[in-house]
């Protein structure tokens, strides 16, 4: 199974907004509400960031927000800030009752 | 507080096997699946399996059919990610991770994570 596609990068200046997508397939993106993107620093672990579509975890800035439509799902950062430069990476559910991530995607912060 | 704490830096030869273990915290291990990811250098997240102490079950990426086990040890807490005929390939940092979920589908807390080095 192929790993959901993301683009490479994504930049934007200070307040602005950037969203970056993941398609997938009607076996993973498109069957479930459940998926999730992370963030990860150089050197860290991956932070979760949104879980199933568009929930965010006690913490998360509400600058954060996902959304899904068919095969292809979005987060979008507003209010850009230089803390949110990293890899951010999404996964999804699969009907095979696994897991499957994004190839991940670069925010740079101008 | 949820803490996933893994073993220490491995190098092995190819051909070789690794096992990497996961210690999780009270109530974490008995609740929650647990999930194993790995990072080669440089290069994105992938997905390797998990495991559901709670009824012994793990699932696994096809990927890996064959050459992984991932067990758990209601005892002591504690998850392991074995890989068998390792190859260059397998040089990444592997993580441990909770599943949660109605499914364990997404992961709120992460190990430190685990360098796997296999080099002759």
């Amino acid at each position: 199974q192929s790993a959901l596609t993301q683009p490479p990068s994504v930049s934007g200046s200070p307040g602005q907004s950037v969203t970056i997508s993941c398609t997938g397939t009607s076996s993973d993106v498109g069957s479930y509400d459940r998926v999730s993107w992370y963030q990860q620093p150089p050197g860290t672990a991956p932070k979760l960031m949104i879980y199933e579509v568009s929930n965010r975890p006690s913490g998360v800035p509400d600058r954060f927000s996902g959304s899904k439509s068919g095969n292809t799902a979005s987060l979008t950062i507003s209010g850009l800030q230089a803390e949110d430069e990293g890899d951010y990476y999404c996964s999804s559910y699969t009907t095979s009752s696994t897991v499957i991530f994004g190839g991940g995607t670069k925010l740079t912060v101008l | 507080q949820v803490q996933l704490v893994q073993s220490g830096a491995e190098v092995k030869k190819p051909g070789s096997s690794v096992k990497v273990s996961c210690k999780a915290s009270v109530g974490t291990f008995n609740t929650y699946a647990i999930n194993w990811v790995r990072q080669a250098p440089g290069q994105g997240l992938e997905w390797m399996g998990v495991i559901i102490p709670i009824i012994n079950t793990a699932i696994y990426a096809q990927k890996f059919q064959g050459r992984i086990t991932i067990t758990a040890d209601e005892s002591t807490s504690t998850a392991y990610m074995e890989l068998s005929s390792l190859r260059s390939e397998d040089t990444a940092v592997y993580y441990c991770a909770r599943g949660n979920g109605a499914v364990a589908d997404f992961f709120d807390y992460w190990g430190q994570g685990t360098l796997v080095t296999v080099s002759s």
